[in-house]
């Protein structure tokens, strides 16, 4: 199964707001809205940051947030921080009962 | 809150097998679904499957059909996976995730198991 497609980088500066974009297919993305986004930081866990497309877990800066639109799913972040750096990952449920993994992008702060 | 607890690193010989724990501690995780996702050096997650609370239905990624399997034992509230016929590109950092009930995303994960496939 093929990966959702990100872009490998994206940079800003501190204040500034990036966006990543999630690409998938009508079997994943497309026909759920359970997509999540997780933040990976070099060397930890990946971590939680949004679920069912727009949806923060309790104690996520509300910064983030996201939306999808056809098969594209999308992350922002808003005021933009220097702890932000790190990779950041969509995920998605597949009418399979599987699930998916984006390529992956690293957020650079300048 | 649930913490995911997961055995230490492994090194395999190609063509063995590698089992990896994953055991919860705090709050039980009876109603929780239990994933793995892997990372290669330098790559992206991978998911490799999961299994459901009571451990009698599995489902996994296409990929891994006929080689992996993944068990539980509820009793200790542990979940194991088990990969066979490894090969370098196996050499991974393993993660178990759980899913509390069935809201298809995961929200808390173990600090991972480096699998190191080498002859």
């Amino acid at each position: 199964q093929s990966a959702l497609t990100q872009p490998a980088s994206v940079s800003g500066s501190p204040g500034q707001s990036i966006t990543i974009s999630c690409t998938g297919t009508s079997s994943d993305i497309g026909s759920y809205n359970h997509v999540s986004w997780y933040q990976q930081h070099p060397g930890k866990a990946p971590k939680l940051m949004l679920y069912d497309v727009s949806n923060r877990p309790s104690g996520v800066s509300d910064r983030f947030s996201g939306s999808k639109s056809g098969n594209t799913a999308s992350l922002t972040i808003s005021g933009l921080q220097a702890e932000d750096e790190a990779d950041y990952y969509c995920s998605s449920f597949k009418t399979t009962d599987t699930y998916v993994f984006g390529t992956g992008t690293k957020v650079t702060v300048l | 809150q649930v913490q995911l607890v997961q055995s230490g690193a492994e090194v395999k010989k190609p063509g063995a097998s590698v089992k990896v724990s994953c055991k919860a501690s705090g709050n039980t995780v009876t109603s929780d679904y239990v994933h793995w996702v892997r990372q290669a050096p330098g790559q992206g997650l991978e998911w490799l499957g999961a299994i459901d609370p009571s451990g009698s239905r599995t489902y996994y990624a296409q990929k891994f059909q006929g080689r992996v399997t993944m068990t539980r034992d509820t009793s200790t509230s542990t979940v194991y996976m088990d990969l066979s016929s490894l090969t370098s590109q196996d050499t991974a950092i393993y993660y178990c995730a759980g899913e509390v009930g069935t809201v298809k995303y995961f929200q808390y994960w173990g600090q991972g198991s480096l699998v190191t496939v080498s002859s």
